[in-house]
């Protein structure tokens, strides 16, 4: 199960409060990306990165933040402004520039807020 | 943007049976199109996945089909095992950024469920 990590596996966190998810990967992979999984629903592109200092925003960024300092790392911050933030969230990395470049997944954060 | 719908949201059969999975896309753009399986507390994985210059493709007991002018393609299991049991969700990648990479649209998922 290595090559992408996450952490921690779950976090709990108060109202209010910004919380910072971990993914790692070493599989030297130039694009990351952020998803939110709910239950009952597909996953939902938050942000992604295909090179280092640079990020785009997905089709629900609004109350996320992602910074893309060095290429093994991709953290996101859940921020206050986050509505309802309680979610599985996934991060996943790829390579670029060939045809088809298949997503690997980490093993995911559960965030709950209380 | 890409739409992806994806039925039945929960599927049952008995071990043994045959499988089917479907979705449906929007985009008429989209030219990949991946599914993976998440099994309870785990990451997503890709099973197998399909392109649109190809009709269909197999890999053992699974096949995806591809049917570019109505905009679907399906997920067919046959001989299922109780391991089969997952969810398993449909995906559709949208426009190529600059030629970097894949963005994917996903189905909702469907669960499925393979009684012994």
């Amino acid at each position: 199960d290595g090559g992408i990590t996450q952490s921690p596996k779950y976090l709990f966190r108060k109202e209010g409060q910004n919380v910072t998810l971990s993914c790692e990967q070493n599989l030297n992979h130039d694009a990351m990306y952020w998803y939110r999984q709910d239950p009952g629903q597909g996953l939902r592109l938050i942000y992604y990165s295909q090179i280092v200092n640079d990020f785009q925003k997905g089709d629900i960024a609004e109350g996320y933040s992602v910074s893309r300092e060095k290429k093994e790392s991709f953290p996101l911050t859940v921020t206050s402004a986050q509505k309802n933030p309680t979610a599985f969230y996934l991060c996943a990395s790829s390579t670029i520039g060939g045809v088809y470049n298949e997503q690997f997944f980490g093993p995911g954060t559960r965030l709950t807020v209380l | 943007g890409e739409n992806v719908e994806q039925h039945p949201s929960t599927l049952s059969v008995q071990e043994g049976d045959s499988a089917v999975i479907k979705c449906t896309y929007s985009d008429s753009a989209s030219n990949y199109f991946p599914w993976y399986k998440q099994e309870l507390g785990k990451r997503p994985q890709l099973i197998i996945d399909i392109r649109s210059n190809v009709g269909e493709k197999k890999d053992q007991r699974i096949a995806v089909t591809l049917n570019k002018t109505a905009k679907h393609f399906s997920l067919h299991i046959t001989e299922t095992q109780p391991e089969d049991s997952a969810v398993y969700f449909c995906a559709a990648s949208r426009n190529r950024i600059n030629n970097a990479g894949n963005m994917l649209t996903f189905g909702g998922g469907t669960r499925l469920m393979v009684k012994p």
